[in-house]
């Protein structure tokens, strides 16, 4: 079974540039979560999707921040424009939402906007 | 709010045994994940506990007290491997609903 994977593994960009990040998360799993980790600090929530719908977006950071999942398969989080503040690893997440059910993590997306 | 509290970086012998500490504060329990992050990797999913008590699993147990906000991870037969990041995170939502709350991770370095 492929695991979750997460594209690209690392993205230099600028200050006003746009990021694509993709997830593809575990083959049947309903549930997709991205989390942010930026440097010094804990994982942190950013919004979970069921299929594709959005489940709950409450740790989105601002609205230059878009999450997507057409499709109910994988999923997009696109930054426009970027900001320094955005710079971190960007962590993608499924779970299959069966019984407790834990988080299968991607390896992340390390994010640096200069 | 949420706070979960873990020591910042351990170290330990090879062949020893080392026990990670994680008390948390929050608004909601559904249960209590510790997770191993060896750097530049994906955080993989190493325990549960929703009932006070141990579990047990190979080298690994993992113990919760529900009514004290306190958890730990501990870790026998240490090998230079174990080396990583081991995070505590509290599920706050329903079953089937993983969204969680993250410690700031525990640096553990085993030496030979």
């Amino acid at each position: 079974e492929a695991g979750v994977t997460q594209f690209p593994s690392h993205s230099v960009i600028e200050k006003g540039q746009t990021v694509t990040l993709r997830c593809d998360p575990i083959s049947g799993h309903d549930n997709l979560y991205w989390y942010r980790r930026v440097m010094g600090k804990e994982i942190k929530f950013l919004l979970h999707f069921v299929k594709e719908s959005k489940q709950d977006e409450s740790g989105m950071p601002n609205n230059r921040f878009l999450a997507e999942r057409t499709g109910g398969t994988y999923s997009t989080l696109k930054v426009q424009p970027a900001e320094l503040e955005d710079s971190g690893v960007y962590f993608c997440a499924s779970s299959s939402g069966q019984g407790f059910s834990p988080l299968h993590f991607g390896n992340g997306t390390r994010l640096t906007v200069t | 709010g949420q706070n979960i509290d873990q020591p910042t970086e351990m170290t330990a012998t090879e062949g020893a045994i080392v026990q990670i500490n994680c008390t948390y504060q929050t608004s909601g329990f559904n249960g209590l994940f510790w997770y191993q992050q060896h750097a530049g990797e994906a955080p993989t999913f190493l325990s549960y506990n929703v009932l006070d008590g141990l579990e047990e699993k190979g080298r690994f147990s993992s113990f919760l007290s529900r009514s004290k906000g306190y958890s730990y991870l501990l870790l026998k037969e240490l090998q230079m491997k174990d080396s990583a990041s081991y995070l505590c995170a509290v599920r706050d939502g329903g079953v089937g609903y993983s969204t969680l709350t993250f410690g700031k991770g525990t640096m553990l370095l085993v030496s030979p």
